[in-house]
């Protein structure tokens, strides 16, 4: 069963940083693209960046290029989110989800990241 | 950018009913257009991807279809069960989600 779990997420300041993970299990992690996706409190979905399975293709929103930054630990079945100068509308729960039939086959339960002073 | 508008943005219907949501791209999106179910407070899953292709274990009252710019998710009898937000997201340039269907029991 493909499973996705989600950490890291909590209260910041604006202007500070935050890194997230996605811990991976029930496939073969090193061979799919991932992706982070977020949804703001009541609000609609957001794909934030894209990681291809060797971190060879990586792909940002507009609203986070230059601030955020994917990568992965293929040996550890975990994929990051550095996210940096964080500002209050980056408030979101944050999924991971992974490619599959499409982009977006499975995804973890999230988790919240509030950003205020 | 391509912009996706769902419609409706909330619909009430009765169990056994047969409900349409509707998406449309601004742009030709091809067939590169999927369906997602979010139940409160829970992740979204994936329903159909392709326009009409169903996602394993979904339920066959589900379905998908259109082309091009306009596309059509089917519940052609509703259950309890299938109270939900519904999201279409296009994968054909970028990555663009639509703003969602509130689906309520009547």
């Amino acid at each position: 069963e493909v499973q996705l779990v989600e950490s890291g997420g909590g209260l910041v300041q604006p202007g500070r940083s935050l890194k997230l993970s996605c811990v991976a299990s029930g496939f073969t992690f090193s061979n799919y693209g991932m992706n982070w996706i977020r949804q703001a409190p009541g609000k609609g979905l957001e794909w934030v960046a894209y990681i291809s399975s060797g971190s060879s293709y990586i792909y940002y929103a507009e609203t986070v290029k230059g601030r955020f930054t994917i990568s992965r630990d293929n040996a550890k079945n975990t994929l990051y989110l550095q996210m940096t100068s964080l500002r209050s509308e980056d408030t979101a729960l944050y999924y991971c989800a992974r490619r599959g039939v499409t982009w977006f086959a499975y995804w973890g339960q999230g988790t919240l990241v509030t950003v205020s002073s | 950018d391509i912009q996706m508008t769902q419609s409706p943005s909330f619909l009430s219907a009765s169990v056994g009913d047969r409900v349409t949501i509707n998406c449309k791209a601004s742009q030709n999106i091809n067939k590169y257009l999927d369906w997602y179910q979010q139940k409160l407070g829970e992740a979204p899953k994936l329903l159909i991807y392709n326009t009409n292709s169903l996602h394993t274990a979904i339920p066959s009252r589900f379905s998908g279809s259109g082309s091009g710019t306009d596309f059509t998710l089917t519940i052609s009898s509703l259950q309890p069960e299938d109270v939900a937000t519904y999201f279409c997201f296009q994968h054909n340039s970028g990555w663009t989600f639509g703003g969602g269907t509130k689906l309520e029991l009547k």
